[in-house]
């Protein structure tokens, strides 16, 4: 069972507009969650772990326990935010590897 | 800053064969892990090491197998190739494991 669920394979807004890239997770315990970005051409890099709580790019993101949810936010999107971005889970006591969503893919337009 | 380097970049073998795929973490990370991502799929877990001694093990094949040495280094083998093995190879490196994951640039295998 996929544990970590992104919706949204592709999202298209325009420049300025908000953004959100919904992530939805199934785990009992206390995850840890993350959120990875992968611009063109590049490796995957942290964008936010949600216990540091804090904003990176503009981007922010809030555990939502009750709903199992991560969502990263943006209030105004920006041509360079195009990219893949994956939501990812930790589990307590498992040696820390991660368990990733399918990936949403961002573009924003001009 | 050093990063995660992974080689080769790319690499291309014919079924049946075996590869070697490489990973060195950045240095004083202990703990290093690798993925597999296939075309169109998200990165699945495959092995991970901790301070040289596996510390966890995914949907890694039987075909494949793992170390890491003393100088952090990884390898990953893989043998007796498949056409489903074509795939990006992530390998990433940590402090003390379930810290922040830096990851390589990947290493893209194909098998033909």
């Amino acid at each position: 069972a996929q544990r970590v669920t992104q919706p949204e394979k592709l999202l298209s807004v325009f420049k300025g507009a908000p953004v959100e890239l919904k992530c939805n997770y199934s785990y009992s315990g206390s995850p840890e969650l993350f959120w990875y970005v992968q611009y063109s051409r590049q490796r995957l890099q942290l964008l936010l772990r949600h216990i540091s709580r804090e904003s990176i790019k503009g981007f922010t993101a809030d555990l939502n326990k009750g709903e199992t949810s991560f969502h990263l936010k943006k209030p105004f999107a920006q041509e360079e935010d195009s990219a893949m971005y994956y939501c990812a889970l930790s589990e307590e006591n498992q040696g820390g590897k991660l368990i990733f969503g399918q990936g949403t893919e961002l573009s924003v337009k001009p | 800053a050093a990063g995660v380097i992974q080689s080769p970049r790319h690499l291309i073998k014919e079924k049946r064969e075996t590869a070697t795929l490489k990973c060195y973490p950045i240095p004083r990370h202990d703990t290093v892990y690798w993925y597999q991502q296939g075309p169109g799929q998200d990165p699945q877990f495959l092995i991970s090491f901790y301070e040289k001694m596996q510390s966890d093990k995914g949907s890694i094949p039987d075909r494949f197998s793992a170390q890491q040495f003393s100088d952090y280094h990884s390898e990953l083998n893989m043998s007796s190739l498949e056409l489903g093995d074509s795939a990006l190879y992530f390998c990433a490196s940590s402090l003390e494991g379930r810290a922040t994951q830096y990851f390589g640039p990947g290493t893209r295998l194909l098998v033909l």
